[in-house]
């Protein structure tokens, strides 16, 4: 199957710094990524839709200029939590679509997430 | 927009039993319903999915049913064992574009007694 990276996989940051995320499609190019954010014991919460080349379109009550998204190749999204604080520590899990014949049900592939602790 | 609700949201059962989770959704417009296995600190697993053009589907020990008409959907797993035990997500989507978001449900953390 497509495989999908994140690196970090895991960061522990002070408050006020920013930090930079970055999901990679391996094997395949990535039309659409998207970027989600985990709460301990809560669901994956969809905070933004990226797609290669032009602005991300972000989710009811998400900030686009505290969670910045750049979808700058077919197989690169980079999440970037500005000015981070304690309530950002969360799990961010990245995902990716392939359109065409590789994907006939649109599936997503999961990266394998990043946790952030902000101190 | 889609919202998808999911209960219970915790289920234990005895190592051998069934486990049954429940979801529905608000979007008549949704056509794709994938159910996710998490366990903790990973990715979610697709574990099976099913279309609307279908009304179930099974995998081995996994099954899923669709009921378009109610906008209820399930997931059936038989001869549960202890590996089972995770984090189960319903979710729904549309399969019209590669662009197509997945809403999740809250999730079910299911727990095999041995």
């Amino acid at each position: 199957g497509a495989v999908v990276s994140q690196h970090p996989s895991r960061v522990i940051c002070k408050s006020g710094t920013s930090v930079k995320i970055e999901c990679r499609s391996l094997d395949f190019q990535a039309t659409t990524m998207f970027w989600y954010r985990q709460f301990p014991k809560q669901s994956l919460m969809l905070m933004a839709t990226s797609n290669e080349g032009s602005k991300a379109t972000y989710e009811q009550g998400v900030e686009k200029d505290k969670f910045l998204i750049n979808h700058a190749s077919l197989t690169l999204s980079t999440l970037t939590v500005t000015s981070a604080h304690p309530e950002d520590s969360s799990f961010y899990i990245c995902s990716a679509t392939i359109a065409g014949a590789r994907s006939s049900y649109n599936e997503q592939f999961f990266g394998p997430g990043t946790r952030l602790t902000v101190l | 927009g889609e919202n998808v609700e999911q209960h219970p949201s915790t289920l234990s059962v005895q190592e051998g039993d069934s486990a049954v989770i429940k979801c529905t959704y608000s979007d008549s417009a949704s056509n794709y319903f994938p159910w996710y296995k998490q366990e903790l600190g990973k990715r979610p697993q697709l574990i099976i999915d099913i279309r609307s053009n279908v009304g179930e589907k099974k995998d081995q020990r996994i099954a899923v049913t669709l009921n378009k008409t109610a906008k209820h959907f399930s997931l059936h797993i038989t001869e549960t064992q202890p590996e089972d035990s995770a984090v189960y997500f319903c979710a729904a989507s549309t399969l019209y574009s590669s662009a197509s978001k997945i809403i999740f449900g809250s999730g079910t953390r299911l727990s095999i007694r041995p």
